[in-house]
């Protein structure tokens, strides 16, 4: 069973707040990502990381950014929130060898008004 | 162009009756498929991975095959709590500079409903 965690699980905040997504994982996973999920969609990459310090964009240009100084935190940030913003974004982490595969949290459904 | 086609979108079935989701890729290198259930409001749950053409996992009610072109996934005998959103990933030979590999590919998804 994974042991991945999001917080929070719902947001809704105003246009121009900061906002900063948690993610932690329990497994000692090497590999974290964020994605994208709106309904009817595929998921999309935003931003991955392969340890600590590294961070990488993804597919999908976003205006969000991440850090990575722990192994098992992998936060997101949005400085100024906007209704473009509103989504599912779901954290998902996997062990380093390559073709293992990811597991996600619960994800965090984030409405910006 | 690197692709994964998800159908039927979705599927609606009796308790009991078995059928099949397909997942079909046009990719440059398969290193790996993967399925994934998702529920409302969760993130997805890893299911199985397949490597190789002519390989099978099974699962309780849910068995997962792969040949060169697409895979499936049957469902025998579904229940009530089977309903939920399967997800297809491909992972590709696709290497960044730092000899990482992180591309995968998903479908759409296959919407299940099992009614009693």
């Amino acid at each position: 069973e994974a042991d991945i965690y999001q917080t929070p699980r719902y947001l809704v905040i105003g246009t121009g707040k900061k906002i900063t997504l948690e993610c932690s994982q329990t497994m000692g996973h090497d590999k974290m990502y964020w994605y994208q999920q709106d309904p009817g969609m595929e998921l999309h990459l935003i931003h991955y990381s392969y340890g600590v310090n590294s961070t990488e964009k993804g597919d999908l240009s976003s205006e969000s950014t991440v850090s990575r100084i722990r192994t098992e935190h992998f936060p997101l940030t949005l400085e100024s929130a906007r209704p473009s913003h509103t989504s599912q974004y779901l954290c998902a982490s996997s062990d380093f060898s390559s073709n293992q595969p990811q597991h996600f949290g619960d994800g965090t459904r984030l409405s910006i008004l | 162009e690197d692709q994964v086609t998800q159908s039927p979108e979705a599927l609606r079935l009796q308790e009991g009756e078995s059928s099949s989701l397909n997942c079909s890729y046009t990719v440059s290198g398969l290193r790996g498929l993967f399925w994934y259930r998702q529920d409302p409001g969760k993130g997805p749950e890893f299911l199985f991975t397949l490597y190789s053409a002519g390989e099978e996992k099974e699962k309780e009610r849910l068995k997962a095959t792969l040949t060169k072109k697409e895979s499936f996934l049957h469902i025998t005998a579904p229940k009530p709590e089977d309903s939920a959103t399967y997800l297809c990933a491909v992972q590709l030979y696709n290497f960044d500079n730092a000899g990482n590999n992180r591309k995968l590919i998903w479908g759409l998804g296959t919407s299940l409903a099992v009614n009693p």
